[in-house]
Order: C-alpha cells, then sequence, then structure tokens
C-alpha cells in the first residue's frame, strides 16, 4: 500500500521560512518523479515543483511563482522529499501535498497546511 | 504553460441523471497526458480517469472519458448522490503540469 505523510506545515510569517518533509512507502521510491502540489481556495490545485530519479540526475523543475525561493530535494535512503520554502508570501498559503508522478498523480497523502500571515 | 479551462465552474444534478464536464487546453495535450481527478469535501483529490479514458482502480463505471487534442471531457453515465464532489482535468504534457480550475458538482 502506497502510503505519503507530509508534515512540517504551520503558521509563518510573510517572509519567512518553512520546510516541508515527505515520507514515503509502498512503492520504489528511489526510481519516482516526485511532485509537491499545493491547493487554495484561491487557486485551486496548483503545480509546485518536481524532482526526478537519479537516473534522471535528479533534475528539478518548479512553478514559475516559487522560482528562486523554493527548493524540492530528496533523500533516496529515507525514502523522503523535501521541500524548502523561503521569503514565503500570504499567496504561498495552502495545503501542500507530495505526490509521485506515474504520469498521473496517482497517489495522494492528506497533506500539511501552510498558513503565511502576519 | 498550457492552460486548461473547465466547464462548467458549477453545476446540480439530479439523480440518474447524465453529466458532462469539458475540459479546453491552450495547446494541443497527448492524450496520453491528460488526467481527470476528483476530490470530496474534507479529502485529498483522488485519481479518477488516467490517460483520457482509462478509469483507475476502483472507480465505478458510470464514469468515462474521452477526447484528444484541445478538447476533452468526462462523463458520469447515471449521477449518484456519491459523486457529489469537485472535478479536476490535470496535464503532465509538459512543464508547468497544470490543473483546471474545477467543476463542483452537486445534486438536486
Amino acid at each position: 500500500e502506497v502510503k505519503l505523510e507530509e508534515s512540517g506545515g504551520g503558521l509563518v510569517q510573510p517572509g519567512g521560512s518553512m520546510k516541508l518533509s515527505c515520507a514515503a512507502s509502498g512503492f520504489t521510491f528511489s526510481d519516482a518523479w516526485m511532485d509537491w502540489v499545493r491547493q487554495s481556495p484561491e487557486k485551486g490545485l496548483e503545480w509546485v515543483a518536481e524532482i526526478r530519479s537519479k537516473a534522471n540526475n535528479h533534475a528539478t523543475y518548479y512553478a514559475e511563482s516559487v522560482k528562486g525561493r523554493f527548493t524540492i530535494s530528496r533523500d533516496d535512503s529515507k525514502s523522503s522529499v523535501y521541500l524548502q520554502m523561503n521569503s514565503l508570501r500570504a499567496e504561498d498559503t495552502g495545503i501542500y501535498y507530495c505526490t509521485p508522478i506515474y504520469g498521473s498523480f496517482a497517489y495522494w497523502g492528506q497533506g500539511t497546511l501552510v498558513t503565511v500571515s502576519a | 504553460e498550457i492552460v486548461l479551462t473547465q466547464s462548467p465552474t458549477t453545476m446540480a444534478a439530479s439523480p440518474g441523471e447524465k453529466i458532462t464536464i469539458t475540459c479546453s487546453a491552450s495547446s494541443s495535450i497527448s492524450s496520453n497526458y491528460l488526467h481527470w481527478y476528483q476530490q470530496k469535501p474534507g479529502f485529498s483529490p483522488k485519481l479518477l480517469i488516467y490517460r483520457t479514458s482509462n478509469l483507475a482502480s476502483g472507480v465505478p463505471a458510470r464514469f468515462s472519458g474521452s477526447g484528444s487534442g484541445t478538447s476533452y471531457s468526462l462523463t458520469i453515465g447515471t449521477m449518484e448522490a456519491e459523486d457529489v464532489a469537485t472535478y479536476y482535468c490535470q496535464q503532465g504534457n509538459s512543464i508547468p503540469r497544470t490543473f483546471g480550475g474545477g467543476t463542483k458538482l452537486e445534486i438536486k
């Protein structure tokens, strides 16, 4: 059974930083491309970032809205993916999900809520 | 960036009614990269249909998908109360991966 457990969310002030973690199990993590997707009432579902497998040189990709502020990384030895978020803005508020991409996003965790507010 | 536009944004249907939701892409997408998700209130999104027309595991046969190029659709053959949810299309054809704005389906 695939399990995805996101953590690290909470309340942060504008301009602050936060690091999200996602522990995965039930699939061959090292072969998987991993993504972060967020959801807010204002923007709906929004793709944030992707990190590919070692075979693809751990290439990373970002949405324009977070490029230069967010960094996705992974630790295959821990079957975990991370999202370092800096210079946070109110519009970064939302539920953040990690999900492996096999063409589609077939598996979703419960997400972790990030609130950026003074 | 490929923009996905869903129609309608909200709708209400009676039990037994046939429902069609459309997803229009700003550029042509391979049908292998168009997917649909269902999100019920209070829950995470769930994969409903992958590669345009393939039902995900456990999805009832009353759901179906079709389309090609820039025009795709999700159909519910006969509306049931448990289908109340928001439905999203998504393209994986290119980066950035994008989602439609969602269609909220309610029951009459």
